[in-house]
């Protein structure tokens, strides 16, 4: 099956810096990318949508401006927690969707961030 | 929108016993059923799916049936082992995607 890598696998930040984290789909070319946020014992919370070339679709109660998405090619998404706080330590999982929609949609490993 | 449900939130079966999970969907123009696997700090992986078309799915001891006029589908998991413990996500597709609220499934040796 295609591929997703995601990177960092996890990282430790100070409160008030930023983190960026990479999502790349390996051996196909992703039309669009989800960013997704995983509490413990909780399922997957969708957080924003990225198209190729044009700006991402936030999900109701997602700050724009504090989770950027930067999807800059067909294999490259990022996303950037601005001025993390320790309530924005979580896993963050990204998903690559291929040409045929939903039904090719592959998940990465996660990023585990926490905020000290 | 589309509303999932899962049941059960946990499930323990002793080794060699079969193991259900069930989920339920509202949208009628979901017409894509995938389930993942996810184990403890790793992101989800595709197990199985079904599509609307079809009913019935197997793949060595994992299945996957689908009730369209009823709105609910289900995973099976026969013989099963140790490594089949995780959480399993069930996940309903049309225009978007949505996910069930997982499945915490044990099995005991």
């Amino acid at each position: 099956g295609a591929v997703v890598s995601q990177h960092p696998s996890w990282v430790i930040c100070k409160s008030g810096t930023s983190v960026k984290i990479e999502c790349r789909s390996l051996d196909f070319q992703a039309t669009t990318m989800f960013w997704y946020r995983q509490f413990p014992k909780q399922s997957l919370m969708l957080m924003a949508t990225s198209n190729e070339g044009s700006k991402a679709t936030y999900e109701q109660g997602v700050e724009k401006d504090k989770f950027l998405i930067n999807h800059a090619s067909l294999t490259l998404s990022t996303l950037t927690v601005t001025s993390a706080h320790p309530e924005d330590s979580s896993f963050y999982i990204c998903s690559a969707e291929g040409r045929q929609g939903a039904s090719e949609q592959y998940f990465g490993p996660g990023t585990r961030l926490t905020v000290t | 929108g589309e509303n999932v449900e899962q049941h059960p939130s946990t499930l323990s079966v002793q080794e060699g016993d079969s193991a259900v999970i069930k989920c339920t969907y509202s949208d009628s123009a979901s017409n894509y059923f995938p389930w993942y696997k996810q184990e403890l700090g790793k992101g989800p992986q595709l197990i199985i799916d079904i599509r609307s078309n079809v009913g019935e799915k197997k793949d060595q001891r994992i299945a996957v049936t689908l009730n369209k006029t009823a709105k609910h589908f289900s995973l099976h998991i026969t013989e099963t082992q140790p490594e089949d413990s995780a959480v399993y996500f069930c996940a309903a597709a049309g225009n978007q995607f949505y996910f069930g609220t997982g499945t915490s499934l044990t099995v005991i040796p």
